[in-house]
């Protein structure tokens, strides 16, 4: 079935830039997503990206997909201790938008001053 | 705008109790679903619906239900609460076409003793 794999943590300094993997499963997934979740609250979008695009930049935001090796990335630069959360990549499994997405496990964002 | 409602906030229950977790949009979202968050796993989809009066299960629906009588809500029903149900809860919402993007509650944190 499909499956949305990262890793669990990630420590950086304030000011670097922080680099956040994913892998996914389903190829036909026609949106990808990265979400940012902070303490005690819901789940918020930060960024998509079209299946046929290679990269999606907004602001201090890049997403880079590599549709080959089923990689999505997140850098997030000048990283700011604001930015301490966690970071959910997400796939629709099918083509067709049902309102169901596949998210990966998470990965907490530390940002150390 | 309220987005996207979830109460309680949280809650207690012993072992065997039933209760209701409420979620209501505003936003008149076709599709609306429920997710539950535990450490390491993600947001693992539980029960989703595609419209007032269809329902369908997610990956882990056991001990839980749903109804969709109107489009603004979308209440999940625990059966017989057990403590393997201890977790975060959130409700979601998304229209139909467009980017697929989740529309997040604030979460109900459920304790099973």
């Amino acid at each position: 079935g499909e499956d949305v794999e990262q890793s669990l943590f990630l420590s950086v300094r304030e000011g670097d830039s922080s680099v956040i993997n994913c892998t996914y499963t389903d190829s036909s997934s026609t949106y990808l997503y990265w979400y940012k979740q902070e303490p005690g609250a819901g789940l918020q979008l930060l960024t998509y990206i079209f299946s046929n695009m290679d990269m999606k930049q907004d602001q201090r935001l890049t997403v880079l997909l590599n549709k080959k090796d089923k990689h999505l990335s997140l850098r997030i630069a000048d990283t700011q201790t604001g930015d301490s959360a966690i970071y959910f990549c997400a796939e629709s499994p099918s083509s067709s938008n049902t309102g169901k997405l596949i998210f990966g496990q998470g990965t907490t964002l530390q940002v150390k001053p | 705008n309220a987005g996207v409602t979830q109460t309680p906030k949280f809650q207690v229950l012993k072992t065997g109790q039933s209760m209701t977790l409420q979620c209501a949009q505003d936003m008149n979202h076709e599709y609306m679903s429920w997710y539950r968050q535990d450490p390491g796993m993600g947001l693992r989809l539980i029960h989703y619906s595609v419209g007032a009066g269809i329902t369908d299960q997610g990956e882990v629906p056991n001990g839980y239900n749903v109804s969709r009588s109107t489009t603004e809500d979308f209440p999940l029903r625990l059966l017989s609460a057990a403590p393997s149900q201890t977790s975060v809860y959130f409700c979601a919402s998304s229209a139909a076409g467009g980017t697929g993007e989740l529309f997040f509650g604030e979460g109900s944190r459920l304790t099973v003793l």
